[in-house]
C-alpha cells in the first residue's frame, strides 16, 4: 500500500515553455503533498508543501510564481514549472503524507530537462 | 536553519561486512528522524523511523538506527550486509510541527560480492 506515482518520468522541453508534473496517490488519500527537487549529487530540497483546497506553502527561496502548485483533489497534485530555463532541470521528486499522518510515501521523480 | 549531515559520502565494503553510517542534524527541539534508501532506478523507501520511545529502532531488511539526543545523532546500522544493500541511503529528519523533511547528502554505498 501507499504508493505514489508521477508522471513524466522525464521530460525535455525548450528554454521559455512550461511543463506540468503530476503527483498522485494510488491508493490512499493525501491531504497534504510535497515536492522536493535534487541536484545531481545532491541532497532533497524541500520547495514546498502542498495542501488539498488551499494555496501551497512555499520554502524560502523557491519562486512561487515560477512553480505553480495546484493540489485540487485528495489523491493529485500538479508542479507546472513556467516558462522554464536551463538551470531550472533538475529531479523532482513528491511524496504524499500517509495515512496515519507521520510519514511521506515518495513518488519515483521526475527528470526534467530543459534546453 | 536546521541541517543534517552525513559524513560518507561513499562507502565501499565486501559482503557480511558490518555497516554504520553516520548522520547528524543541528535542529535542537523535537525532531522525527528518518532513513530513506534508493535502489538504482527506484524511488526512495523508508526504512526505519524514530518519533519517540525506545531510542534503538529496527527497520525493514536487518536495518537498525540509533537515536543519541545528546550526540544529536541517528547512525544507521546494519550487522552483515549484503550485495543487494548496494543503493543511495539518506538521512532525514523533521522538526516537531514541521510538515516537510530535511535531508542530507546522501551516501553511496556499493557492497561488493
Amino acid at each position: 500500500g501507499a504508493v505514489v506515482s508521477q508522471h513524466p518520468s522525464w521530460v525535455i522541453c525548450k528554454s521559455g515553455t512550461s511543463v506540468k508534473i503530476e503527483c498522485r496517490s494510488l491508493d490512499f488519500q493525501a491531504t497534504t503533498m510535497f515536492w522536493y527537487r535534487q541536484f545531481p549529487k545532491q541532497s532533497l530540497m524541500l520547495m514546498a508543501t502542498s495542501n488539498e483546497g488551499s494555496k501551497a506553502t512555499y520554502e524560502q527561496g523557491v519562486e512561487k510564481d515560477k512553480f505553480l502548485i495546484n493540489h485540487a483533489s485528495l489523491t493529485l497534485s500538479t508542479l507546472t514549472v513556467t516558462s522554464a530555463h536551463p538551470e531550472d532541470s533538475s529531479f523532482y521528486i513528491c511524496s504524499a503524507r500517509g495515512p496515519t499522518g507521520r510519514e511521506q510515501f515518495f513518488g519515483p521523480g521526475t527528470r526534467l530537462t530543459v534546453l | 536553519a536546521q541541517s543534517v549531515s552525513q559524513h560518507n559520502h561513499h562507502v565501499i565494503l565486501s559482503e557480511a561486512a558490518s555497516l554504520e553510517l553516520g548522520c547528524n542534524y543541528s535542529y535542537g527541539g523535537t525532531v522525527n528522524l528518518f532513513w530513506y534508501v534508493q535502489y538504482p532506478g527506484q524511488h526512495l523507501q523508508l526504512l526505519l523511523k524514530y518519533f519517540s520511545g525506545d531510542p534503538l529502532v529496527k527497520g525493514i531488511k536487518g536495518f537498525e538506527a540509533e537515536f543519541i539526543k545528546s550526540k544529536f545523532s541517528f547512525n544507521l546500522r546494519k550487522p552483515s550486509v549484503q550485495w543487494s544493500d548496494t543503493a543511495e541511503y539518506f538521512c532525514a529528519v523533521r522538526r516537531g510541527g514541521a510538515d516537510g523533511l530535511t535531508f542530507g547528502k546522501g551516501t553511496h554505498l556499493i557492497i561488493q560480492p
